[in-house]
């Protein structure tokens, strides 16, 4: 079963306009969550994080939002970019195994295309 | 550059051939980790290292092993190759949890 879900498999938005792509977990033990930018033949690269203790974090044009309550987060950009087009993936840390090393699960991604 | 470089970027294997993807990171992280990416599936841990001499299973370690060869890399072998294991592989290291990941660019790999 899917512990890191990112139901929108892809979203198109207009360049200049906001970008939210979400995620929803199920496993009440994440306590850091994670976004990550993917392009075409490329490794995934780190963009953003939240820690539990946190509702919101900011940077720049990207804002993760964290609502433990209902196990959703969310990344906003804005404004949106053509070079923000990219496969984004949630991802929240899972058990820690030691001498920093914390596994993390990722959601199935969410393709996202900025419009020009 | 710093980073994670993975080899070869792309092989193709026929059914029940064996090979070794190869990952090494020059940023001094204790901790080291193979995924693959599906379509559809997002990326699934295959196996991770957590400190040099350790090794454990992920989420889908069936078909692999790995060999934490020192500090810097971190090989997968696939025995005997399956279609199933048609994927891209992604090497990652990491300090700590906060930075996250540094991944590597992938390995294409296609099993006929």
């Amino acid at each position: 079963d899917q512990q890191v879900k990112q139901n929108s498999p892809s979203l198109s938005v207009q360049e200049g306009r906001i970008s939210i792509l979400n995620c929803d977990y199920t496993n009440s033990m994440f306590d850091y969550f994670l976004w990550y930018k993917k392009y075409p033949a490329e490794g995934p690269t780190f963009l953003i994080s939240i820690s539990s203790i946190k509702d919101k974090n900011e940077d720049g044009r990207f804002t993760v939002f964290l609502n433990k309550s209902a196990k959703h987060l969310s990344l906003h950009i804005v404004p949106s970019q053509p070079g923000d087009s990219a496969v984004y993936f949630c991802a929240a840390s899972g058990r820690y195994s030691g001498a920093g090393s914390y596994q993390l699960t990722f959601g199935k991604g969410t393709k996202l295309s900025v419009i020009p | 550059n710093a980073g994670v470089t993975q080899t070869p970027k792309f092989q193709v294997l026929k059914t029940g051939q064996s090979m070794t993807l190869q990952c090494a990171q020059d940023m001094n992280h204790n901790s080291m980790y193979w995924y693959r990416q599906d379509p559809g599936m997002g990326l699934r841990l295959i196996y991770y290292s957590a400190s040099e001499g350790t090794t454990d299973k992920g989420e889908v370690p069936n078909g692999y092993n790995v060999s934490r060869l020192n500090k810097r890399e971190f090989s997968l072998r696939l025995e005997s190759a399956a279609p199933s294991q048609t994927s891209v592989y992604f090497c990652a290291s990491s300090e700590a949890v906060g930075p996250g990941y540094t991944f590597g660019s992938g390995t294409r790999l296609t099993v006929v």
